[in-house]
């Protein structure tokens, strides 16, 4: 049974390019959340989809923004890239349980992208 | 607004010893609490949680007891394995849920000596 995946694993950008991450949910979930994890820091979220839609968002500014598709498949992309962006960026996905606001689903996490902005 | 605070790793033990990693949050509300596993390379993996006050989480070895009054969570062990070396974060996420919106402490790396 697949997990989460996600891609590409690592990546280099220089400030100001625009960065795509893709990540595919474990088999059966239909839920997407992204998070920034910073060296050495914990997890912050950054987003949110169900449905094809953005349901919640963290603290992160509008060059921060994210996609999913009928498959449950997700993309977060990040534009005009600085350097404090550089950070493993993990992809979780769950099985809904109900109307938004709803339980204590687990979330299963991906490995991980390591974006690099030089 | 809601934070979670871990004690500052590293933590290095020998093999057999107490683990105690210790975990205080503030949050309105009661808050659903959670711990977590990162093992190098690796995604973050679920390592117990609990959703009401006095609830005790528990999986491979490893405890927490959700302490409303003390407003805390921490995670104990009683005996270590090398396989445990990791670094272990816990979280909260808000009792008026905002569904998959977990509020991370900073991370406690531990790390097993033989």
């Amino acid at each position: 049974d697949a997990g989460v995946t996600q891609s590409p694993t690592h990546l280099i950008k220089t400030r100001g390019q625009q960065v795509t991450l893709r990540c595919s949910p474990k088999s059966g979930h239909d839920t997407v959340s992204w998070y920034q994890q910073a060296l050495g820091q914990g997890p912050q979220f950054i987003f949110q989809y169900y449905e094809e839609e953005e349901r919640q968002r963290g603290n992160f500014p509008d060059r921060f923004s994210g996609h999913q598709f009928p498959n449950y498949s997700s993309e977060l992309n990040v534009n005009a890239l600085l350097l404090g962006d550089s950070a493993l960026y993990l992809c979780a996905s769950s099985q809904f349980g109900g109307a938004f606001p709803s339980g204590a689903n687990v979330l299963t996490f991906g490995a991980g992208s390591r974006l690099t902005v030089l | 607004g809601n934070s979670v605070t871990q004690m500052e790793g590293p933590v290095t033990l020998s093999e057999e010893a107490f683990l105690t990693i210790n975990c205080t949050y503030t949050a309105t509300g009661y808050p659903s609490l959670f711990w977590y596993v990162q093992y190098p390379g690796e995604g973050l993996q679920l390592l117990l949680k609990a959703t009401k006050a006095d609830d005790k989480g528990s999986n491979k070895g490893f405890e927490a007891t959700y302490r409303k009054e003390t407003t805390s969570f921490h995670l104990e062990k009683g005996s270590v394995q090398v396989s445990d070396s990791a670094v272990y974060f816990c979280a909260l996420r808000r009792s008026d849920n905002a569904g998959n919106m977990l509020t991370f402490g900073g991370g406690t790396r531990l790390m097993v000596k033989p």
